[in-house]
C-alpha cells in the first residue's frame, strides 16, 4: 500500500492564479481530509468529506474548494492564489472521525504564493 | 466546539533530560486525545493515542502520556531525551464523530 501521497510536492504560484492538489488514498477510507500548516498556527483543518460525493468545510475554508468525486481522491483546489495561502497542505485520511481512529497523513505538499 | 492549548512554543533540551510537554484540551464530553509528531522535512506520524481505558498510554520511541480528566490535560512525557527526538509535537483531540482539531504545537530542540 502506498498510503496517502500528495501531488505535487512543491509549488511556486503567482498571486492571482489557480491550481488544484491532488491527495490519493489506497486504503479504501471513507474520511479524507485538507489541512494546512503556519508556523506558530499548527495544522488547521481547511475541509473534509465523510464520503464520496460529500464533503465539509473546516476551520478555514475561505478562497479554497474540494472535490471528492472518488471515493480515493480528494482534490483541493485554489481558484486565485493569494500571498495568505503560503503553507504547507497535509491531506490525511481515515476510517472515520470516531473515537480511536488513527489518520494517516500525507507527505505534505508546500505551496509559496508570490 | 473543542479547542487545545499548547503552552510551550519551543522547548530546549540537552541530551538525556526528562521532557514534559503540556497541552488542555477545553471539551465537557468524552475525547479521544492523540500526540503526533512531525521530524524535520516528514510527514505527521502518530505517537501515541487515548480513548479510554488506562490513562496513562505509551507510544512509541519510550514516549508516554498521561490523561487527566479533572485537568482537561493529556501531557507527553519522556524520561531522557536524545538528539533524534528533535521535531515538532502536535498534540489533538476529537470527540465522537467530529475531526481532529490539534494545537498549535511544540517545538523541541534537543542538543548534545
Amino acid at each position: 500500500n502506498a498510503g496517502v501521497t500528495q501531488t505535487p510536492k512543491f509549488r511556486v504560484l503567482k498571486t492571482g492564479q489557480s491550481m488544484t492538489l491532488l491527495c490519493a488514498q489506497d486504503m479504501n477510507h471513507e474520511y479524507m481530509y485538507w489541512y494546512r500548516q503556519d508556523p506558530g498556527m499548527g495544522l488547521r483543518l481547511i475541509h473534509y468529506s465523510v464520503g464520496e460525493g460529500t464533503t465539509a468545510k473546516g476551520e478555514v475554508p475561505d478562497g479554497y474548494n474540494v472535490s471528492r468525486l472518488k471515493k480515493q481522491n480528494f482534490l483541493l483546489g485554489l481558484e486565485s492564489a493569494a500571498p495568505s495561502q503560503t503553507s504547507v497542505y497535509f491531506c490525511a485520511s481515515s476510517y472515520s472521525l470516531a473515537s480511536g481512529r488513527r489518520k494517516f497523513f500525507g507527505p505534505g505538499t508546500r505551496l509559496t504564493v508570490l | 466546539a473543542q479547542s487545545v492549548s499548547q503552552h510551550n512554543h519551543h522547548v530546549i533540551l540537552s541530551e538525556a533530560a526528562s521532557l514534559e510537554l503540556g497541552c488542555n484540551y477545553s471539551y465537557g464530553g468524552t475525547v479521544n486525545l492523540f500526540w503526533y509528531v512531525q521530524y524535520p522535512g516528514q510527514h505527521l506520524q502518530l505517537l501515541l493515542k487515548y480513548f479510554s481505558g488506562d490513562p496513562l498510554v505509551k507510544g512509541i520511541k519510550g514516549f508516554e502520556a498521561e490523561f487527566i480528566k479533572s485537568k482537561f490535560s493529556f501531557n507527553l512525557r519522556k524520561p531522557s531525551v536524545q538528539w533524534s527526538d528533535t521535531a515538532e509535537y502536535f498534540c489533538a483531540v476529537n470527540a465522537g464523530n467530529t475531526p481532529l482539531v490539534f494545537g498549535k504545537g511544540t517545538r523541541l530542540s534537543v542538543i548534545a
